[in-house]
C-alpha cells in the first residue's frame, strides 16, 4: 500500500511568495495532521483534521498559514506571504481514528527554504 | 498540560553496545505511549507503542514498558547496530480519546562500527 504522499519534496522560494504544500492520506484514513520541524523548536503540531473538519488549529503560527481538506484524501497547507522564518521541514501524517491512541503514519516531508 | 521529557543527546555508541533512552511524561488520565524513530532524510515512523500500564511494546529488538508508578516509558535495546542511527522521539496521546500526540524533543543516536 502507498504511504502518505507529500509534494513537493523540496521547495525553495523567495520571501513574499505563496507556497502550497500538498499531502495525500493513506487510503481509508480519516485524520490528517500537519507538523513543522526545525532545529530550534523541534516537532510542532500545526493543525489536525478529522473527517475533513479542522479539530485543533492552535498550533498554526499566524494568519499567513492556512490548511484545507477539499476531500477525504487530500490536504493543502498554504503560506502566504512566506517569510525566511518559515523555513523548516513540513510533515503531514494520517491515521484511522477509532477510540484514541492510534498510530500516526508520517509522510517523507517537504523541506522548505524561504530566501 | 500534558508533556514528555526525554534525553536529548546527541549520543554516540559503538556497535553492540546497550542502549537506554529515558522518557518520562506528565498527563491527566491514562495516555497511550509511543516511540517514533526518524531516519536521516525521512519522516517519523512508529517503532513501538503501549496503551496501558505494564504493557510492553517491542519491535526490532527495542523494548519499552509503560510504568504508571514512575510515569516512564524508557526505550532499551541490548545490542545496537549501525543501522539504528537515527533520531528517537518519545510521545504520548492526549487522554480522553484524542488523537493529538505530544512529542519529546528527540534524541539523536549515532552508532559507530
Amino acid at each position: 500500500d502507498a504511504g502518505v504522499i507529500q509534494s513537493p519534496r523540496h521547495e525553495v522560494t523567495e520571501m513574499g511568495q505563496e507556497v502550497t504544500l500538498r499531502c495525500k492520506l493513506i487510503s481509508g484514513h480519516n485524520s490528517l495532521f500537519w507538523y513543522r520541524q526545525t532545529m530550534m523548536r523541534g516537532l510542532e503540531l500545526l493543525i489536525y483534521f478529522n473527517n475533513n473538519v479542522p479539530i485543533d488549529d492552535s498550533g498554526m503560527p499566524e494568519d499567513r498559514f492556512s490548511a484545507k481538506m477539499p476531500n477525504a484524501s487530500f490536504s493543502t497547507l498554504k503560506i502566504q506571504p512566506s517569510e525566511p522564518r518559515d523555513s523548516a521541514v513540513y510533515f503531514c501524517a494520517s491515521s484511522l481514528r477509532m477510540s484514541g491512541g492510534e498510530t500516526q503514519y508520517f509522510g517523507p516531508g517537504t523541506r522548505l527554504l524561504v530566501l | 498540560g500534558d508533556s514528555v521529557t526525554q534525553m536529548e543527546g546527541p549520543v554516540t555508541l559503538s556497535e553492540e553496545a546497550f542502549l537506554t533512552i529515558n522518557c518520562t511524561y506528565t498527563a491527566t488520565g491514562y495516555p497511550s505511549l509511543f516511540w517514533y524513530v526518524q531516519y536521516p532524510g525521512e519522516g517519523l515512523q512508529l517503532l513501538l507503542k503501549a496503551t496501558k500500564a505494564d504493557d510492553k511494546g517491542s519491535n526490532k529488538g527495542f523494548e519499552a514498558t509503560y510504568r504508571k508508578e514512575t510515569t516512564s516509558f524508557h526505550l532499551e535495546k541490548g545490542s545496537v547496530q549501525v543501522s539504528d542511527s537515527a533520531v528517537y522521539f518519545c510521545a504520548l496521546s492526549v487522554a480522553g480519546g484524542s488523537e493529538k500526540l505530544v512529542f519529546g524533543k528527540g534524541m539523536k543516536l549515532t552508532v559507530n562500527p
